[in-house]
């Protein structure tokens, strides 16, 4: 069980155009979802926090009107990069936790994004 | 959060046991220790968690110390499939709902035929 689902696993686009990234929970509702930036060999960043219902909350120096994010349902968050640039580039990894809690968050596979 | 420190790197036989060491010295009475590791190029995976007893699962074994400063994260018979980043990971108490975790460096195990 707890299996999350993230789509694209890559993506390139050209600069100045907006990327949509989608996190899915398949087996279970999740009222809390993360987002996650990682650059080459570099850590895991958390971007932003969504609650499903209610606005993100984006971590310091993250521009929200850049990375829109949108938990709509119990089930699926999106995040939007918004006119990407090269400096965008980079892996995006969700992170999903359940109502019913069992052992912690679990990841998606996460997206490589390439802004050309 | 409290924060932990790992080794940046080691290496391990093919078949020994691997012993990734983990220090939380902040560690507080309602925080866990979680591991989860990072094969390149795809999401963190969860291996185990705990809060004062040691832990044992399929994948791994964990040992907190009494004083729960530190931790050791056992993988007993490893192959060349266990070569990635592992994370140790404190958080919050295990039911608080929407608490973060907080990635630090981690470190890079290989494992060597």
């Amino acid at each position: 069980g707890a299996v999350v689902s993230q789509h694209p696993s890559r993506v390139i686009c050209k600069s100045g155009t907006s990327v949509k990234i989608e996190c899915r929970s398949l087996d279970f509702q999740a009222t809390t979802m993360f987002w996650y930036r990682q650059f080459p060999k570099q850590s895991l960043m958390l971007m932003a926090t969504s609650n499903e219902g209610s606005k993100a909350t984006y971590e310091q120096g993250v521009e929200k009107d850049k990375f829109l994010i949108n938990h709509a349902s119990l089930t699926l968050s999106t995040l939007t990069v918004t006119s990407a640039h090269p400096e965008d580039s980079s892996f995006y990894i969700c992170s999903a936790e359940g109502t019913a809690y069992n052992y912690g968050y679990t990841f998606g596979s996460g997206t490589r994004l390439t802004v050309v | 959060d409290a924060k932990t420190t790992q080794p940046p790197s080691m290496d391990c036989a093919e078949g020994r046991a691997a012993n990734l060491p983990c220090n939380h010295s902040t560690i507080s009475g309602n925080e866990y220790v979680y591991w989860y590791r990072q094969i390149h190029s795809q999401g963190p995976q969860y291996i185990i968690h705990g809060l004062k007893n040691n832990e044992t699962n399929e994948m791994a074994s964990l040992i907190i110390t009494e004083d729960r400063k530190s931790s050791t994260l056992i993988l007993p018979h490893a192959t060349l499939r266990d070569t990635a980043v592992y994370y140790c990971i404190v958080r919050p108490n295990i039911e608080t709902s929407g608490s973060r975790l907080t990635f630090g460096e981690g470190t890079q195990l290989t494992v060597n035929p």
